[in-house]
């Protein structure tokens, strides 16, 4: 069965500071990548997807992330953190014949001024 | 233009309560999916309709629950007998779902459900 690993519970940052979270999926075949953002009182936003072409894909707000097949990772980076990027990420993947997403259980982010 | 919207927001029930929850998906959105989000987890699949027909039911965790969406538009989520371990935060997405898996599926605000 498809499952998505995210090792970073909770970070803690200063603004300006850089981030990386990680992400770890296990399926042997095609897949369709997705880091979703969840700010405080909102609902789930897209950030970024991969599903073919450049492995390096940029989302809003300056996110971007890398999917390493090799590795089956799809890490999130942002180069300099804001305030208000605090939030809970999830990262999540679907195959091609497999609409449902498959969820990690998420990294809090706060980042403090 | 609406995002997708699900109602109540916040759903408190007395244990073997039944409760229906309801998702109005963006308007022209072919995928509608159910997931449940446990405090401290990411979302989890339930179920998934392409129009009114439901392609997909192997994330409901018993019988006690039960989805349709009749006319390929509002979708409701029906939970009988409630257990306290049906509490959660139940989501509903929808994409458009044309030809591709990769569609993004754009998410409710959930309803908060709080079985006592």
């Amino acid at each position: 069965a498809q499952s998505v690993s995210q090792h970073n519970h909770h970070v803690i940052l200063s603004e300006a500071a850089s981030l990386e979270l990680g992400c770890n999926y296990s399926y042997g075949g095609t897949v369709n990548l997705f880091w979703y953002v969840q700010y405080p009182g909102q609902h789930l936003q897209l950030l970024l997807k991969y599903f073919s072409g450049d492995p390096l894909v940029k989302g809003i707000k300056g996110f971007e992330a890398e999917f390493i097949k090799s590795k089956f990772s799809f890490n999130l980076r942002k180069p300099s953190v804001q305030w208000s990027d605090t939030a809970e990420y999830f990262c999540a993947v679907n195959t091609y014949n497999t609409d449902k997403l498959i969820f990690g259980t998420g990294t809090r982010l706060q980042v403090f001024p | 233009g609406a995002g997708v919207s699900q109602s109540p927001r916040y759903k408190v029930a007395k244990r073997g309560q039944d409760v229906a929850l309801r998702c109005d998906p963006i308007s022209g959105h072919v995928s509608l999916f159910w997931y449940q989000q446990a405090l401290g987890q990411g979302p989890e699949f339930l179920t998934y309709f392409q129009n009114e027909a439901q392609l997909d039911k192997s994330g409901l965790p018993s019988d006690r629950f039960f989805a349709e969406r009749p006319e390929g538009s509002v979708s409701t989520l029906k939970i009988q007998r409630t257990q306290q371990e049906d509490s959660a935060v139940y989501l509903c997405a929808s994409s458009l779902r044309r030809d591709r898996a990769s569609e993004t599926q754009y998410f409710g605000p959930g309803t908060r459900l709080l079985v006592l």
